[in-house]
């Protein structure tokens, strides 16, 4: 079926450090991903997005890397600041009968620690 | 530009009662998509609408939960009869046309139900 998973609910940085964030998708058909992010009480805000035939994008102190045989997505952020911890969510892009919508994962919970 | 609004911010509700969420798009959108999201959770695709027309409504549960668009006015998610699992926060989110790229999500509203 339809689903969007990620790898690890939780990670904690250390500020000034890189992290990485990972996604797995399992429709085959999703032609865009997009990386949202949640802080608490907020709507989603967009950070960046990947068509699927890129592999790579970059964006201001985010890529995202896009591996298609695998089925994987990730979200680095370089340089973390305290501004960086939100619930990050992965979302595709399907197509269902010529309407589209967005499937979102669960969600990684990113913390920067001082 | 204002984004995208929706009202309440927070609701409370006893169970039986009805909820209405409203949902004002970006100015000059007219594409709106309804999510639940759930605590600890990613958010779940509800319905697609356009103005006076349903697009998809297939995460729409069949009973007691309803969407309009219309013409004049925000787009509303009804809820009757609310019951204790319908807690959770209900996003809305615009786009300029149908587009997964130019999704803006609202501030949300929290549905508790007591």
């Amino acid at each position: 079926g339809e689903s969007v998973g990620l790898h690890l609910p939780t990670l904690s940085v250390q500020e000034g450090d890189n992290s990485i964030i990972n996604c797995a998708y399992s429709n085959s058909a999703s032609d865009y991903f997009i990386w949202y992010k949640q802080e608490s009480g907020k709507g989603p805000q967009f950070i960046i997005d990947i068509r699927s035939n890129m592999d790579k994008r970059q964006g201001q102190r985010v890529t995202v890397l896009l591996n298609k045989t695998v089925k994987h997505l990730s979200l680095q952020i370089a340089a973390t600041q305290p501004g960086d911890s939100a619930v990050y969510f992965c979302a595709e892009n399907i197509r269902i009968q010529g309407a589209q919508k967005l499937v979102f994962g669960q969600g990684t919970r990113l913390t920067i620690n001082p | 530009n204002a984004g995208v609004m929706q009202n309440p911010r927070h609701l409370v509700r006893r169970r039986g009662q009805e909820a209405r969420l409203r949902c004002s798009p970006m100015k000059g959108h007219s594409h709106v998509y309804w999510y639940r999201q759930l605590p600890e959770e990613g958010l779940k695709f509800m319905v697609y609408l356009q103005k006076e027309n349903i697009i998809d409504e297939s995460g729409m549960p069949k009973e007691r939960f309803s969407a309009e668009f219309p013409k004049e006015g925000p787009s509303i998610l009804r809820i009757q009869q609310v019951v204790r699992g319908d807690s959770a926060a209900y996003f809305c989110a615009s786009s300029r046309r149908e587009s997964a790229y130019e999704q803006y999500f609202g501030p949300g509203t929290r549905l508790t139900v007591t």
